[in-house]
């Protein structure tokens, strides 16, 4: 699977949109692009995943570009809540096992 | 619905004596099961993956071990616990129907 690179840290106010990047420029064309976070002391949490669309649920969006080397997550109204480590990873759909988590972004989403 | 559960939620543990902990998933069948350790202030490692019933790979050489003596049960276990085994240790479960990870609530294992 295709390594990612994320910003240590990201720091955002509250009420504000939050945009966390990741560089997979590594990608491969049947790989895709998942986010999970994690909060402090608790297993992490799927947010969402795309190929090549842009993607949007209940928790965020996910803009992916054209050449598929970049990816961002927005959270378009942070709440101190989303405070977290924000795992970027890709995977090819459907292969066996293993899933790889770099070390993310700690979110700091402040008042 | 599906549902994860491991324990315990902590343990206190001495150098040198074993260590079982378990996963079980509820509502599904042939899940893929994973253990991650995520050491103090460290990003999550990927320990053990397994695809079935008594199939397991190992992503990392260590003290540990992992078994799958049943579709929906996941083992970790130790025969002598490190100091560097102190750790939070997560089990995951992925349906055979989507890639999404889910995860337990994890043990916070200190060895002293």
């Amino acid at each position: 699977d295709a390594k990612t690179t994320q910003p240590p840290s990201m720091d955002c106010a509250e009420g504000r949109a939050a945009n966390l990047p990741c560089n997979h420029s590594t990608i491969s064309g049947n790989e895709y692009v998942y986010w999970y976070r994690q909060i402090h002391s608790q297993g992490p949490q799927y947010i969402i995943h795309g190929l090549k669309n842009n993607e949007t649920n209940e928790m965020a969006s996910l803009i992916i570009t054209e050449d598929r080397k970049s990816s961002t997550l927005i959270l378009p109204h942070a709440t101190l809540r989303d405070t977290a480590v924000y795992y970027c990873i890709v995977r090819a759909r459907g292969s066996q096992g293993n899933l790889i988590f770099g070390k993310g972004t700690k979110l700091s989403v402040k008042p | 619905s599906q549902t994860i559960h491991q324990w315990p939620a902590t343990l206190v543990q001495p150098v040198g004596s074993p260590l079982s902990l378990e996963c079980t998933v509820e509502g599904t069948s042939n899940p893929n099961l994973y253990w991650y350790r995520q050491a103090a202030g460290r990003g999550l490692q990927l320990l053990f993956y397994s695809v079935g019933i008594g199939q397991i790979s190992s992503e990392v050489p260590q003290n540990l071990s992992a078994s799958r003596p049943q579709d929906r049960q996941f083992i970790l276990s130790s025969k002598k616990l490190l100091l560097s085994d102190s750790g939070f240790y997560l089990c995951a479960w992925m349906p055979a129907t989507n890639e999404k990870l889910f995860f337990g609530s994890g043990t916070q294992l200190s060895v002293l």
